[in-house]
């Protein structure tokens, strides 16, 4: 089905531990977002991408790895998870020629313990 | 980076038109206002985009003054699936405007029957 999608859905981990969190479109958007979302801070930009091969940190990327070798995935890396990372991380894309609406996934709840 | 203000909640009954205000006092020359919704446990879906005066669609009328330093959201006859949080973003359209979308805190809509 078209769409953008994240997997897990729901991910528990240790402190210390590598966590990987996949985002997939089916559009071929060319824009594609991380963000986490922790209560009483909204939605907070990680890291975005123009286009594969090209990314650029957002307003809290301390912490991430991202990278995008294909159009369709965006997949964002955990290297070495603390609990401040505990969190509901959603994925986004867009096309600039439709005015930068974002599309989102349903977010994926990573709890590090 | 344009900065926004929202009210942090508001109240309101079935069948009311809301309106919520945004702020956003150093807009630049290239901004455009976007509002969002979301429901719990879900991602943000976008809802209206505007550069000036009026924009309406089926959901909503965004209202924007000559100086842009703010705008409002307007729902005609909300109804109990309105209860959301709103969120307004000021930043450019294209490319590299990743970096400029800041989602803040936005305003939780309480509709009550």
């Amino acid at each position: 089905d078209a769409g953008i999608t994240q997997s897990p859905r729901y991910k528990i981990t240790e402190t210390g531990r590598q966590v990987t969190l996949m985002c997939h479109q089916t559009w071929s958007h060319s824009y594609m977002f991380w963000y986490r979302q922790d209560l009483g801070h909204g939605l907070r930009l990680i890291y975005y991408s123009a286009a594969a091969d090209i990314t650029d940190k957002g307003e809290v990327p301390d912490g991430y790895v991202v990278s995008r070798s294909k159009t369709e995935n965006f997949p964002l890396t955990l290297e070495s998870a603390t609990r401040s990372q505990t969190s509901v991380y959603f994925c986004a894309s867009s096309e600039s020629t439709r005015g930068d609406e974002q599309f989102f996934g349903p977010g994926t709840r990573l709890t590090v313990l | 980076l344009a900065k926004t203000t929202q009210p942090i909640s508001m109240d309101s009954y079935e069948g009311q038109e809301v309106n919520i205000t945004c702020s956003h006092n150093n807009i630049a020359t290239n901004d455009y206002i976007t509002w969002y919704q979301q429901f719990p446990s879900q991602g943000p879906r976008f809802i209206i985009q505007g550069y000036k005066t009026k924009v309406t669609n089926e959901v909503a009328s965004l209202f924007i003054p000559a100086d842009r330093k703010s705008s409002t959201l307007s729902l005609p006859r909300v109804s109990l699936s309105d209860t959301a949080v709103y969120y307004c973003l000021v930043g450019p359209r294209g490319k590299s405007s990743g970096d400029k979308l800041t989602f803040g805190t936005g305003t939780r809509l309480a509709v009550r029957p």
